[in-house]
């Protein structure tokens, strides 16, 4: 069961808008769209920040959007905040074989 | 406010068993709509999920760990808790328990567990001699 690949960082200036991309096959992001997103703070808990795709939970600034393209989901951040910095996991169903699998993570730096 | 805690022994040998438990407060573990699942972060790395049980007792596992894993819940105590056998340095890492949306795949014509929507603060599981 291999994980869904995420760029290891990526950076932006406050203000601007970054987009993280997870890349899967379609045995997994491509088969569904049950694509979730979870945001990272250091030394902190995961929380939920997208989930079917493009749903954001109560409470998830709407600076947060999700959105699929084949076997490629991604999370764009828009208006960065320096408190946006953190690790950001993709996750995804790959289906009755495979079950559950994460994305190795981005780490998001606000310039 | 629904609350998780995991809890267990925080250093485990070589070739043994880890054990950890998480409680839920603040809700019933036997809500239909639910699955409770466990997660591991080893050292510097990413997120890698486990498995998970619906109260009812059906089970899914990370292939890969499919054959070391046992996730059992108790209704009674609202706890539901983690398994690993034959450990090795390998699996040391931050577990976390955490509750997840029921999902249904038509695909195959039956529940999964889905996204996390609340989590424990996790307990770090150090396995060394």
């Amino acid at each position: 069961q291999s994980a869904l690949t995420q760029p290891a960082s990526v950076s932006g200036s406050p203000g601007q808008s970054i987009t993280i991309f997870c890349t899967g096959t379609s045995s997994d992001v491509g088969s569904s769209n049950l694509v979730s997103w979870y945001q990272q703070l250091p030394g902190k808990v995961p929380k939920l920040m997208i989930y079917e795709g493009n749903k954001r939970p109560s409470g998830v600034s709407n600076r947060f959007s999700g959105s699929k393209s084949g076997n490629t989901a991604s999370l764009t951040i828009s208006g960065l905040q320096a408190e946006d910095e953190a690790d950001y996991y993709c996750y995804s169903y790959g289906g009755s074989s495979t079950s559950w699998v994460f994305g190795g993570g981005t780490k998001l730096t606000v310039l | 406010q629904l609350q998780l805690q995991e809890s267990g022994p925080g250093l485990v040998k070589p070739s043994e068993t880890l054990s950890l438990t998480c409680t839920v407060s603040g809700g019933s573990i036997s809500i239909s709509s639910y699955y409770w699942g466990w997660v591991r972060q080893p050292p510097g790395k990413g997120l890698e999920w486990i498995g998970s049980i619906h109260y009812g007792g059906s089970t899914s596992y990370n292939p890969s760990l499919k054959s070391r894993v046992t996730i059992s819940v108790d209704t009674s105590r609202n706890q539901f808790s983690l398994k690993l056998s034959s450990v090795t340095a390998a699996d040391t890492a931050v577990y976390y328990c955490a509750r997840q949306l029921k999902y249904y795949d038509i695909l195959t014509g039956s529940y999964i567990p889905y996204y996390f929507d609340s989590w424990g603060q996790g307990t770090v599981v150090t396995v060394s001699s």
